[in-house]
């Protein structure tokens, strides 16, 4: 079983259109975050979730909404997409906030035409 | 906040070479990790390591927290370490982790 799973891997849309990345844990960790990858590499915080509440919210467009409907679940939706929101979302877990071991999804690709 | 540098940013090694990457951090930190992002894009757990030594097989590394500096080691090197390397830190009064800008490794054959 994979520890943490992002669906869809790979998400090619059109501007203006809404989308939905879905991230489940299994490893019973309480914290749940998104990261961003830019096509430089870098590698950003958008959100954080601690037992399902919202713990940290970025500088992120309010087009971009997180969701965590449980514990094990974290799910990001995108309104309006913007060709600027092409990138790799990934979500990851840990433990117990921001001093445990982080461990990431595989990443689900999104690229905006 | 914290602020994070890896050197050297690009790295180019001959299979079999040995290398060393370094990673400096601004302030005090609660958690620091290693990662290896392969070429197909997941980022892999190498080290948590927020003080001390650590080995794992042909990696290893040490972290200085009173001198703000992490050294990942990687000995004999194969063409599948060929990807990014990222060290994140969580500084002592930070809430998240934040990641240095990579060290982009290939190893030829």
């Amino acid at each position: 079983d994979t520890a943490v799973s992002q669906t869809p891997k790979y998400l090619v849309t059109q501007m203006g259109n809404d989308k939905s990345i879905k991230c489940e844990q299994n490893l019973g960790h309480d914290t749940m975050y998104w990261y961003k990858q830019d096509s430089k590499k870098f590698l950003k915080i958008m959100f954080s979730y601690n037992n399902k509440e919202l713990i940290i919210n970025e500088t992120v467009p309010n087009r971009f909404s997180p969701k965590s409907p449980d514990k094990a679940h974290l799910n990001l939706h995108i309104n309006s997409l913007e060709l600027g929101d092409s990138a790799v979302y990934f979500c990851a877990t840990t433990r117990f906030g921001n001093t445990g071991e982080l461990f990431f999804g595989e990443g689900s690709r999104l690229t905006v035409l | 906040g914290i602020q994070v540098e890896q050197s050297p940013p690009d790295l180019i090694l001959q299979e079999g070479a040995n290398s060393t990457l370094r990673c400096n951090f601004s302030d005090s930190v609660n958690n620091l990790q290693w990662f290896h992002q392969n070429p197909w894009g997941q980022l892999i757990n190498l080290f948590y390591i927020p003080s001390g030594t650590k080995q794992n097989g042909r990696l290893s590394a040490t972290t200085v927290a009173t001198e703000r500096y992490s050294l990942l080691y990687i000995s004999s090197s194969q063409t599948t370490d060929s990807g990014v390397y990222f060290c994140a830190v969580v500084g002592r009064s930070g809430s998240r982790l934040t990641f240095g800008e990579g060290t982009q490794l290939t190893v030829n054959p």
